[in-house]
């Protein structure tokens, strides 16, 4: 059965670090991938996306996601975090030519000053 | 700018009573979905829309109804025989099939009362 995985619920980081949310996924061919961020009370905004190619894939705020297929992982980072990053994040994978995405339960990003 | 609304922002409801949550996209998108987010539990899929006058069933359709009369709305009924609608109730739309990733309003917060 197709599933994503965040393992972390919510995760704390200071501003100006490094941040990696993790993202497993469980599906037979090769998905489409998606990371979205939510502010409270907002709907979700698409970071990035994923269908083939080259396995590090850039996005908008100064996201990045690396694909690795033998670990079934698509996990998103930053290389310095800013105040204005805390929110939650979401990791997505949808079948090609379908229109069923699964999303992940999400990780609650927090910043410290 | 082109986008998908979503009205009310907060709506109230009494026990037993129908409420129609409003969603409309003036993004030329074919595709629509209705999404309920539980804290912890992610997104599940309601209904979803791939044309003008169809629609089919996700993961979490009962006590839903939906309707697809022009591309533009998509609008979502809560019915009474849904057992516990206090939720928040998101829209997306995608231009054709899920490679794109998905266009969010900005939700409806649905509290039964």
């Amino acid at each position: 059965a197709q599933s994503v995985t965040q393992p972390d619920i919510h995760i704390t980081v200071s501003e100006g670090a490094s941040l990696e949310l993790r993202c497993n996924y469980s599906y037979g061919a090769t998905p489409y991938l998606f990371w979205y961020v939510q502010s409270p009370g907002q709907g979700l905004q698409l970071l990035l996306k994923y269908f083939s190619g080259d396995t590090l894939v850039q996005g908008i705020k100064g996201f990045e996601a690396e694909f690795k297929r033998s670990q079934s992982s698509f996990n998103l980072r930053k290389p310095s975090v800013h105040w204005s990053d805390a929110a939650e994040y979401f990791c997505a994978v949808g079948p090609t030519g379908g229109f069923k995405t699964i999303f992940g339960a999400g990780t609650r990003l927090f910043v410290k000053a | 700018d082109g986008g998908i609304t979503q009205s009310p922002k907060y709506l109230f409801r009494k026990e037993g009573q129908n409420v129609t949550l409003s969603c409309e996209q003036n993004l030329n998108h074919d595709a629509m979905y209705w999404y309920r987010q539980d804290p912890g539990q992610g997104l599940r899929l309601i209904y979803y829309s791939q044309i003008v006058n169809d629609f089919q069933k996700g993961d979490i359709a009962e006590g839903y109804s939906v309707s697809r009369e022009k591309k533009e709305s998509f609008p979502l009924t809560v019915t009474s025989a849904q057992k516990n609608p206090t939720a928040f109730y998101l829209c997306a739309s995608s231009p054709g099939t899920e490679s794109f990733g998905y266009t969010f309003g900005s939700g409806t917060r649905l509290t039964v009362v």
